[in-house]
C-alpha cells in the first residue's frame, strides 16, 4: 500500500524550531517529487515546500523562505521540514505529499501531523 | 504569483442533482508547448487530508467516480459533479502547477446537501 505518514508535531514556543518527518512506503521514493502543505485551523490549503527527486533542487513559499529547509534521505525513504523561528502564524496541520517529477499534483497525501505555535 | 479564486464559497445542492464549482487563475496555466492544463482539484473531507481528483484539468484520478468531471482551460475551470451524493460533502479546492512554484490553491468551496 502506498502511504505517508507524517510524525514530529507538536507545541513548540515562538521562536522555536521543530523537525518534522515523513516516513513514505509502497513505492519507489526517489521517483517522486515531495512537497508539504499546511493548513490552518478552519483555514484552506497552503503550499510550503518542494523537492525534487535527489533533492538537488527545492522551493519555498515567501512565508517560510530562510525559516524552513526542506530535504529528503532516499536511502531511508523519509522527507523532512526543518522548521526553525517559528511564529504563531506557522500553527497549522502539516501534510506531506508526493507528485510526479515535474508536474506538480500531488497524488498521495499523509495524514498529517499538527504542529501548535504558542 | 498565480492566484486561484474559487466560485461560490459554499453551495447547498440537492441529492442527485447537479453540483458545479468555478476556478478561475490570475494568469493562463495553459502550457503551450504541449498544451496542457496545469490545474488540479482536490476534495477533502472533514477531518481527512485532501484527495486528488483531478489533474491536468480533465484527467480523473484513477478510481475516483465519473460522476466527477473537470473541463476548462487557460483562465477559466469548471468541477462538475453530475448527481450528488451524500458523500460527496466535503470542501473543494483547486490548486495550480504551472511553471515555478508556488503552487497556489483556490480559498476552497464547501459543498452541502440541501
Amino acid at each position: 500500500e502506498v502511504q505517508l505518514v507524517e510524525s514530529g508535531g507538536g507545541l513548540v514556543q515562538p521562536g522555536g524550531s521543530l523537525r518534522l518527518s515523513c516516513a513514505a512506503s509502497g513505492f519507489t521514493f526517489s521517483s517522486y517529487w515531495m512537497h508539504w502543505v499546511r493548513q490552518a485551523p478552519g483555514k484552506g490549503l497552503v503550499w510550503v515546500s518542494r523537492i525534487n527527486s535527489d533533492g538537488g533542487i527545492t522551493s519555498y513559499a515567501d512565508s517560510v523562505k530562510g525559516r524552513f529547509t526542506i530535504s529528503r534521505d532516499n536511502a531511508k525513504n523519509t522527507l523532512y521540514l526543518q522548521m526553525n523561528s517559528l511564529r504563531a502564524e506557522d500553527t497549522a496541520v502539516y501534510y506531506c505529499a508526493r507528485s510526479p517529477p515535474w508536474d506538480c499534483y500531488m497524488d498521495v497525501w499523509g495524514k498529517g501531523t499538527t504542529v501548535t505555535v504558542s | 504569483d498565480i492566484v486561484m479564486t474559487q466560485s461560490p464559497d459554499s453551495l447547498a445542492v440537492s441529492l442527485g442533482e447537479r453540483a458545479t464549482i468555478s476556478c478561475k487563475s490570475s494568469q493562463s496555466v495553459l502550457y503551450s508547448s504541449n498544451n496542457k492544463n496545469y490545474l488540479a482539484w482536490y476534495q477533502q473531507k472533514p477531518g481527512q487530508p485532501p484527495k486528488l481528483l483531478i489533474y491536468w484539468a480533465s484527467t480523473r484520478e484513477f478510481g475516483v467516480p465519473d460522476r466527477f468531471s473537470g473541463s476548462g482551460s487557460g483562465t477559466d475551470f469548471t468541477l462538475t459533479i453530475s448527481s450528488l451524493q451524500a458523500e460527496d460533502v466535503a470542501v473543494y479546492y483547486c490548486q495550480h502547477y504551472y511553471a515555478s512554484p508556488p503552487y497556489t490553491f483556490g480559498q476552497g468551496t464547501k459543498l452541502e446537501i440541501k
